[in-house]
């Protein structure tokens, strides 16, 4: 069975400070990974995505990946009240089936 | 450009009772897919249309879950006989193709509560 773990928190972060969130995956063949956010109640919306190894920044979200080490990450830069909600990791198996991990909810703090 | 659209987007049953859920995908898009998300987990994958063709349903459980995308447009998924374990939001998403983006467009979603 492939596997996205993910910490599931919460995690809270004062408004203004870096949130970092961590994903790992199983299928080493995998070649592209996401990060979607979803709010309370409402459907996920992808807000990243990363092919290669190294940083890929996008406004103030930051993803960072490791083929190596089978390792997906997150950073929000001056996180605000707005990003508080569950982030979740994906990874492409094929074809565009993509697997869930079970998400991080952030609670940015005033 | 309109999105996925989903109904019933509410739905209470007692357990063995069956439902049906339909979607609508976005204009163009080739691929649909069906993904189950039980409270406090991530999105699972149950089914995958290309067109009118399935991809992938290894995770749908046969059994009591169907699903059909006639005419490569519209899908309906249905649950029969229902069990308390169905409990989830049902969330319909669609993509222009079977690419590597991962850029998935989601629906609103259905919630099912089974009692």
């Amino acid at each position: 069975q492939k596997e996205v773990e993910q910490n599931s928190g919460p995690l809270s972060v004062p408004e203004g400070a870096i949130a970092s969130l961590n994903c790992t995956y199983s299928d080493r063949g995998s070649q592209s990974f996401f990060w979607y956010r979803q709010y309370s109640g409402k459907s996920p919306e992808l807000i990243m995505s990363i092919y290669s190894n190294g940083d890929k920044e996008d406004g103030r979200f930051t993803a960072q990946l490791n083929k190596a080490s089978q390792y997906v990450s997150l950073l929000i830069r001056d996180s605000q009240p707005s990003d508080s909600a569950t982030y979740l990791c994906a990874v492409n198996l094929s074809w565009g089936k993509l697997q869930f991990g079970a998400g991080t909810q952030v609670v940015v703090t005033p | 450009e309109a999105g996925v659209a989903q109904s019933p987007r509410y739905k209470i049953i007692e357990k063995r009772q069956s439902v049906a859920f339909w979607c609508n995908p976005i204009s163009g898009h080739a691929t649909l897919y069906w993904y189950q998300q039980i409270l406090g987990q991530g999105p699972k994958l149950l089914i995958q249309f290309q067109n009118n063709g399935v991809v992938d349903d290894s995770q749908l459980p046969k059994d009591r879950f169907s699903a059909e995308r006639l005419k490569g447009v519209d899908s309906t998924l249905k649950i029969q006989p229902a069990k308390l374990e169905d409990s989830a939001v049902y969330l319909c998403a669609s993509s222009l193709g079977g690419s590597e983006t991962g850029e998935l467009f989601f629906g609103e979603g259905s919630r099912l509560t089974v009692l």
